[in-house]
């Protein structure tokens, strides 16, 4: 079982649509979570930490639910420049600049 | 923010040779350097973990004698795949963070090298 999951979709949507992907994580000891936001081909860029009382960034919100083990991220009004491959990430240390563990990611494609 | 520089970005060799791949932080000193690799479709897996000045320290299922790491100063990192097969075919991404202090203390991706072995 791979340590971090996601549903891969993809997930097809219309622009200024509000979409939420889930993802799973199995250590409870994983201390720091994240979203990664990959284009095609290129290297995965910091989109938000995630923190267990929420935060929200525009028009991204993220939610960590620590008893569940499990990590949301919405997206209000989505934007053709949204489309993307969505990675969550979780850390066992206290930031992001040790060992991450990656899920396979989500795909999202926004439609005009 | 901090830059990574991975050179090349794309090389293609051929089966049983070696491919060497730097991986460079260009405005600070990384205290610690990591390699990635991604299949198509899948999440990035972590190969391994390298100190400046130490040996780098490989997860489990990486052949270290396959993949040499070797990480001489605190801004540049060689990754060096040995005698390639087509299965070693893949995009490979280093990261590095520097020290705590740094103004923007976080993990910072280069931009990857696709590797394909004929």
């Amino acid at each position: 079982r791979k340590e971090v999951e996601q549903d891969p979709g993809p997930f097809n949507v219309p622009e200024g649509a509000t979409v939420a992907f889930n993802c799973t994580y199995s250590n409870s000891a994983s201390q720091s979570f994240f979203w990664y936001r990959q284009d095609c081909r290129k290297e995965p860029k910091l989109l938000m930490s995630v923190y267990s009382s929420g935060n929200e960034d525009g028009r991204f919100t993220a939610q960590l639910n620590r008893a569940s083990q499990y990590i949301s991220l919405l997206i209000r009004d989505s934007k053709l420049s949204d489309s993307a491959t969505y990675l969550c990430v979780v850390s066992h240390g206290s930031s992001n600049t040790g060992k991450l563990i990656f899920g396979q990611g989500t795909t999202l494609q926004v439609k005009p | 923010g901090a830059v990574v520089s991975q050179h090349p970005s794309r090389v293609i060799c051929k089966s049983g040779t070696s491919v060497k791949i730097e991986c460079r932080s260009l405005d600070f000193q990384a205290t610690t350097m990591f390699w990635y690799r991604q299949f198509p479709k899948q999440s990035l897996m972590l190969m391994a973990t390298s100190n400046e000045g130490s040996k780098a320290t490989y997860e489990q299922g990486v052949e270290k004698d396959k993949f040499l790491i070797n990480h001489a100063s605190l801004t540049l990192s060689t990754l060096t795949v040995t005698s390639a097969h087509p299965e070693d075919s893949s995009f490979y991404i280093c990261s590095a963070s520097g020290p705590p202090g740094l103004v923007e203390y976080e993990q910072y991706f280069g931009p990857g090298t696709r590797l394909t072995v004929t």
